[in-house]
């Protein structure tokens, strides 16, 4: 009964290739996010989608695709994979969108190595 | 642009001392602010947020933060630690649902 989960928990790849990463969260709620932890702990989010729609898409390299099949799973496909790839990617969901005021609920984190 | 800036990157302390995890922001507008706690290999969860009213904000596990708007600070704390309060504490603010980190101050309590 995870709230927030997250597949695989662990990625090694090797640069060039193609992956993806799975999300889905069962708390009901209308937004979930695309953060990016970097080797100093900075996190970053990457999109943002509320109701299968792109809200929040931030400075990030087109290589990354995110994909809302419905408000409950936002996936996150990766094209050629290069070593500065290499962190923790973290989903998240919230109630609601727009506000700001929401908490966001965190999945366990996705460990991405490109070798 | 907001930043959020966490001073100290690592707080060792003994098992039942106080502790203050330190966090100061910049921004020219009203914020939302938060304070999230990572365990090991686990993702983010809220320990406590201030929205508005009272600026001592009481969360989970004993943690507590007070706002101050001329510091622009939101320091967290909690009287006397446990060692099952050693993780990484990372404070943010939010500003039309757009999340700002910052980079965490592991928090290695001993006993």
């Amino acid at each position: 009964d995870t709230a927030v989960s997250q597949t695989p928990k662990y990625l090694v790849t090797q640069m060039g290739n193609d992956k993806s990463i799975k999300c889905e969260q069962n708390l009901g709620h209308d937004t979930m996010y695309w953060y990016k932890q970097d080797s100093k702990k900075f996190l970053k989010i990457m999109f943002s989608y509320n109701n299968k729609e792109l809200i929040i898409n931030e400075t990030v390299p087109n290589r990354f695709s995110p994909k809302s099949p419905d408000k409950a799973h936002l996936n996150l496909h990766i094209n050629s994979l290069e070593l500065g790839d290499s962190a923790v990617y973290f989903c998240a969901s919230s109630q609601v969108s727009g506000a700001g005021t929401d908490t966001q609920y965190f999945g366990p984190g996705t460990r991405l190595t490109v070798l | 642009a907001q930043s959020v800036t966490q001073l100290d990157s690592q707080v060792p302390v003994f098992e039942e001392a106080p502790v203050e995890l330190r966090c100061n922001y910049s921004s020219s507008v009203s914020v939302y602010l938060f304070w999230y706690v990572q365990y090991p290999n686990q993702g983010l969860q809220l320990l406590l947020k201030y929205l508005s009213g009272s600026t001592l904000v009481k969360g989970i596990n004993g943690f507590e933060a007070e706002f101050n708007k001329s510091q622009t600070s939101f320091h967290l704390r909690k009287p006397s630690v446990h060692i099952s309060d050693t993780a990484e504490y990372f404070c943010a603010v939010s500003k039309i649902n757009k999340f700002y980190f910052g980079s965490g101050t592991k928090l290695n309590v001993k006993p």
